[in-house]
């Protein structure tokens, strides 16, 4: 079945100590990507990356590292979280050309405090 | 930011057509209109996406029309477990980072029995 894997589903943690979200995809994709989701605020992009090795800022990248060492895994780093990245966050993988469909996970719930 | 306009919300009777217009004036030649939807806080679903011929699937049917600078989706016998937040976005599927999924605020669909 083709999916996208995250852990953890819900996460609290306090300000500062560093976490680690994954993210993994079992289709081959090239292409990955993270969004955060805020109330009032939609869906915004994070960072994508188009292969391996090739990483690039979204919209809203301040606070965040990512990683693609593989093709099926994209984790999302937080080195010292804030309150203001509580959120709710999701990973999604496509092909990188072509007009084929996204695919999402099923999102992790972030708290810091 | 995001390339369409939807409105906020709309309601639909159990078992009648749910018709979700969105607004997409300045559409380039190469991109595609894809809609999305979101229950309440799972991960993006694909629904449907076309170019300019109309589209129908499994789930729902996709009206452009002829200019295309709008767009209908259309479930024809909505249920309850339609009840969710609708996204229309436009992208190249072959634009690189140009085709980067931007999700804008969509239409919150509700479905009453």
């Amino acid at each position: 079945e083709a999916q996208v894997t995250q852990n953890p589903r819900y996460l609290i943690t306090v300000t500062g100590k560093k976490l680690t979200v994954t993210c993994s995809q079992n289709m081959n994709h090239e292409y990955m990507s993270w969004y955060r989701q805020d109330p009032g605020l939609g869906l915004r992009q994070i960072y994508y990356s188009m292969n391996v090795e090739v990483t690039d800022k979204g919209d809203v990248p301040e606070g965040y590292k990512v990683s693609r060492k593989e093709k099926r895994n994209f984790p999302l780093i937080l080195e010292s979280p804030s309150p203001n990245q509580t959120s709710l966050y999701f990973c999604a993988s496509r092909e990188l050309q072509g007009s084929t469909e996204a695919f999402f996970g099923q999102g992790t719930r972030l708290t810091v405090v | 930011d995001a390339k369409t306009t939807q409105p906020p919300s709309m309601d639909c009777a159990e078992g009648r057509a749910a018709n979700l217009p969105c607004n997409h004036s300045t559409i380039s030649g190469n991109e595609y209109v894809y809609w999305y939807r979101q229950i309440h806080s799972q991960g993006p679903q694909y629904i449907i996406h076309g170019l300019k011929n109309n589209e129908t699937n499994e789930m729902a049917s996709l009206i452009i029309t002829e200019d295309r600078k709008s767009s209908t989706l259309i479930l024809p016998h909505a249920t309850l477990r339609d009840t969710a937040v609708y996204y229309c976005i436009v992208r190249d599927p072959w634009g690189g980072s140009q085709g980067n999924l931007i999700f804008g605020k969509g239409t919150k669909l509700s479905v009453k029995p």
